[in-house]
């Protein structure tokens, strides 16, 4: 089993849906989970990050972790063609120091048609 | 800012073949990775590194080679490119101890290995 696992979709939905993007994990040292997006042809950029269980909003995304299930989840609201990309559920069991080995999920591919 | 850069965008070479993948970063970053990214694999950490002079492997190591003789700078080399090198490379830094968390990337360079 490998440690993250995220379902490489396609995923498409209308505009203006809401959108949820979920990864699993087996390794209970991870502390730290973030979403990445990454648009075509360009390097990763990272959207959002939570620190162990609970939620975080950030305009129309909200990222969910729920550690007991060893589950997290990235909504976003209210999507636009813009978001069109592929996400990456990235996680990590330091804050920085010598690791900042990120374990990266596979991506998701959105999009989201006018 | 520059922020991190990557050169070449695209490089074909023949198999045996060696060659040099370039990286710099101008925000004064400590650490600094490489990650290849495959369809179907996600991003595959390959080496990173904490600082001038210091260097370790990440997941997929074999056939690379990597040095850091400044902070700005952080090479991939190939020495003997094989087929299964096709790929996709990113560079990655990261401030001091958000290397858990927040890393930029570049836009990546795409290698084909025939």
């Amino acid at each position: 089993q490998k440690e993250v696992e995220q379902d490489p979709g396609p995923l498409s939905v209308p505009e203006g849906a809401i959108v949820s993007l979920n990864c699993t994990y087996s390794n209970s040292a991870f502390q730290y989970f973030m979403w990445y997006r990454q648009y075509s042809r360009k390097g990763p950029e990272l959207l959002m990050y939570t620190y162990s269980s609970g939620n975080k909003e950030d305009g129309r995304f909200t990222a969910q972790v729920d550690k007991s299930s060893k589950y997290i989840s990235l909504f976003i609201r209210d999507s636009q063609p813009s978001d069109s990309a592929t996400y990456l559920c990235a996680m990590s069991p330091n804050y920085g120091g010598s690791q900042g080995n990120l374990i990266f999920g596979k991506g998701t591919k959105l999009s989201v048609k006018p | 800012n520059a922020g991190v850069t990557q050169t070449p965008k695209f490089q074909v070479l023949k198999t045996g073949q060696s060659m040099t993948l370039q990286c710099a970063q101008d925000m004064n970053h400590e650490y600094m990775s490489w990650y290849r990214q495959d369809p179907g694999m996600g991003l595959r950490l390959i080496h990173y590194s904490v600082g001038a002079g210091i260097t370790d492997q990440g997941e997929v190591p074999n056939g690379y080679n990597v040095s850091r003789s400044t902070t700005e700078d952080f090479p991939l080399r190939l020495l003997s490119a094989a087929p299964s090198q096709t790929s996709v490379y990113f560079c990655a830094s990261s401030p001091p101890g958000l290397a858990g968390t927040e890393q930029f990337f570049g836009p990546g360079t795409r290698l084909t290995v025939l």
